[in-house]
């Protein structure tokens, strides 16, 4: 089984619309981040958690919002979904550490009309 | 501002032709850089971590080299499997637990 899980894996949604996408990971980290993926602009940090009671806004957090259910779960949620996040959207955790090697989930591919 | 920057945007081998990626970046301090590689529609796959001038690591037909400014990674003898996109990060002191990515190398390999 993957360690970091998404789902869905795909979800075409319309303008308006509440939308959760969630990760999951088996790693046993502590941090957990989300991050979308333009063509041309490269992964953009959305938001991340360092645990559960500690979340930090990344550099393109306006229209999203996260919570961190358990050490093992991070959500992100569009509260009303407009077409520029149309996107593909990654999670990612890390272990506490010298490395902070960051790793990846299979990502979301979000489609909102 | 922290700044990573990759080229060739794209790459094009024939297999068996080797060829460097560089990734160039100005951090105020640099704690780690990171090469993946991405597939089609998939999470990046890490490969390697780099701390500091000087240090290489090598997997497989992959190498990556660090200096104060840059990264090179080196694919020798490529094969179409290698056919990716790679991407560097780098990890400055003062960002947390934040990277800053470049927007990547698309490398195609053909047989």
């Amino acid at each position: 089984d993957a360690d970091v899980t998404q789902t869905p894996r795909n979800r075409i949604t319309k303008t308006g619309k509440r939308i959760m996408l969630e990760c999951s990971q088996t790693k046993g980290h502590d941090r957990m981040y989300w991050y979308r993926q333009d063509p041309g602009l490269g992964l953009r940090l959305i938001y991340y958690s360092f645990d559960v009671k500690d979340i930090n806004k990344g550099e393109i957090s306006d229209g999203y919002s996260v919570s961190r259910q358990a050490q093992a779960k991070f959500s992100l949620s569009l509260e009303s979904a407009i077409p520029n996040q149309t996107a593909l959207y990654f999670c990612a955790t890390a272990t506490t550490g010298a490395t902070d090697t960051q790793y990846f989930g299979p990502g979301t591919r979000l489609t909102v009309l | 501002e922290d700044q990573v920057t990759q080229s060739p945007e794209a790459l094009r081998l024939q297999e068996g032709e080797s060829s460097s990626l560089n990734c160039s970046y100005t951090v105020s301090g640099l704690r780690g850089l990171f090469w993946y590689r991405q597939d089609p529609g998939k999470g990046p796959e890490f490969l390697f971590t780099l701390y500091s001038a000087g240090e290489e690591k090598e997997k497989e037909r992959l190498k990556a080299t660090l200096t104060k400014k840059e990264s090179f990674l080196h694919i020798t003898a490529p094969k179409p499997e290698d056919s990716a996109t790679y991407l560097c990060a780098v990890h400055p002191e003062t960002s947390g637990s934040r990277l800053t990515f470049g927007e990547g190398t698309q490398l195609t390999v053909n047989p």
